[in-house]
């Protein structure tokens, strides 16, 4: 099966500066690369998602970046503010052969310092 | 809004008991899914289905078991709880392949 390690688990950063959030994955056969945010008490939604025929995607503020060759994607949050303090979850998934399950590593508890 | 909607919201039972965890969905979506969130560990596959009739374990099924009684309903039972099944437990709904999950507003369980 798929597996997913994120890092860093926990990350600190100053209001205005940039967070980057790395996740690899073992799967070459993964093709969607969904990051999930969950704030305090509440479900985890999705803020942004990748598929494997694209290198790049952004909006707005938040990008997220995949490499094939490295197995290896990245979520790139620029100017932060207070209210993109949450946890943040990447996932990956092969949609083929009858599987179809998100296997989401471990979640990075971003704080937002003032 | 179509929604993603867990049943119960919280939950104390006592080792051993039988306990059963619901969820219902208004998307109209054919796969649903049961994950297990515990601090550090992220959120982990439990089970899966695409259909009524198909159902698949997912990375952790041990201890739990699924039933797809239509297309919008999914229920996880736990046969005989123990205390490391405390934890929160959502559950989700997607559409088609590569497309964004959906979850609930999870089921906080406390096995005592």
């Amino acid at each position: 099966g798929e597996n997913v390690e994120q890092h860093p688990s926990t990350l600190s950063v100053q209001e205005g500066d940039s967070a980057v959030i790395k996740c690899t994955y073992s799967d070459s056969a993964s093709n969607y690369f969904p990051w999930y945010k969950q704030e305090l008490g509440k479900r985890p939604q999705l803020i942004i998602d990748i598929r494997s025929n694209v290198g790049e995607k952004k909006d707005q503020r938040i990008a997220v970046t995949l490499n094939k060759t490295a197995k290896h994607f990245s979520l790139h949050i620029t100017e932060t503010q207070p209210e993109d303090s949450a946890v943040y979850f990447c996932a990956a998934t092969y949609s083929g052969g009858g599987a179809d399950g998100l296997t989401f590593g471990k979640g990075t508890h971003l704080i937002i310092q003032p | 809004d179509a929604d993603v909607t867990q049943t119960p919201r919280n939950r104390i039972t006592k080792t051993g008991k039988r306990i059963m965890l619901e969820c219902s969905q208004t998307k109209g979506h054919d796969r649903m899914y049961w994950y297990r969130q515990d601090p550090g560990l992220g959120l982990r596959l439990i089970y899966y289905s695409f259909d009524v009739k198909d159902i698949n374990k997912g990375e952790i099924s041990d201890g739990y078991s699924v039933s797809r009684q239509a297309q919008a309903k999914f229920s996880l039972s736990l046969e005989s709880a123990i205390p490391n099944q405390t934890a929160l437990y959502f559950c989700a709904t997607r559409g088609p392949r590569n497309t964004e999950a959906f979850f609930g507003q999870g089921t906080r369980l406390t096995v005592v």
